[in-house]
């Protein structure tokens, strides 16, 4: 069955440039998107089909996905975005699969 | 306004039977996918299953397959999640989520609902 990775934690500073990978074999052939999960909530669509935004959701949030690696970019990380974070491929026979999740800490 | 409302928590024994449920409002819930994803205390989301309730088509995780059952009653516009025997790994929050996009390539959840705590302790 199909797989996507995530590394467990990454941290960023206020006002910098956050990076969260997935990798998948051939991730690129497939769409990925990124939901976002803050403590007690549940999870919230930010990037769908590799870099589409939903509406409400701030530009700073982008994402790309190429190769074997999906990213999800946020531009000038604000305190409020710290939060588990997850990506989620489509595969033709598996359907949905969820990578493991990454924790984003801003300090 | 899409809107997910799922019933409230639970609490039940080892063994016991439950059903839980997601109804959905603000759009036609006969042509979308609902999806069910558990997420056990303190870990990450996993998919259970997927249900058209127009035809009630199902397709489960094979990790879920044969543990769970997804079901829908489309008159009142609402999925179901349903286990006969439960057991106490089944503690955990479990959501229900819109499917937008089902295709060969593409699927992703757009709206979520609230979520069901379910605790199955003696």
């Amino acid at each position: 069955s199909y797989e996507v990775t995530q590394p467990p934690s990454v941290s960023v500073s206020p006002g910098q440039t956050a990076s969260i990978t997935c990798s998948g074999d051939k991730l690129g052939d497939k769409y990925a998107c990124w939901y976002q999960q803050k403590p007690g909530q549940s999870p919230v669509l930010v990037i769908y089909q590799d870099s589409k935004r939903p509406s409400g959701i701030p530009e700073r949030f982008s994402g790309s996905n190429s190769g074997n690696t999906a990213t999800l970019t946020i531009s000038g990380t604000q305190a409020r975005d710290e939060a588990d974070y997850y990506c989620q491929a489509w595969d033709s026979s598996t359907h949905v699969v969820f990578g493991g999740g990454t924790k984003l800490t801003v300090l | 306004e899409v809107q997910l409302v799922q019933s409230g928590a639970e609490v039940k024994k080892p063994g016991e039977s439950l059903k839980i449920s997601c109804k959905g409002s603000g759009y036609s819930f006969t042509t979308y996918w609902i999806g069910w994803v558990r997420q056990m205390p303190g870990k990450g989301l996993e998919w259970m299953g997927i249900i058209y309730p127009g035809d009630s088509t199902t397709r489960y995780s094979p990790s879920f397959e044969g543990q769970v059952t997804i079901s829908a009653d489309k008159s009142i516009n609402t999925a179901y999640l349903q286990w006969s025997s439960l057991k106490a790994p089944d503690t955990a929050m479990y959501y229900c989520a819109r499917l937008k996009e089902f295709s060969s390539s593409s699927g992703f959840f757009d709206y979520w609902g609230q979520g069901n705590l379910v605790t199955v302790s003696s």
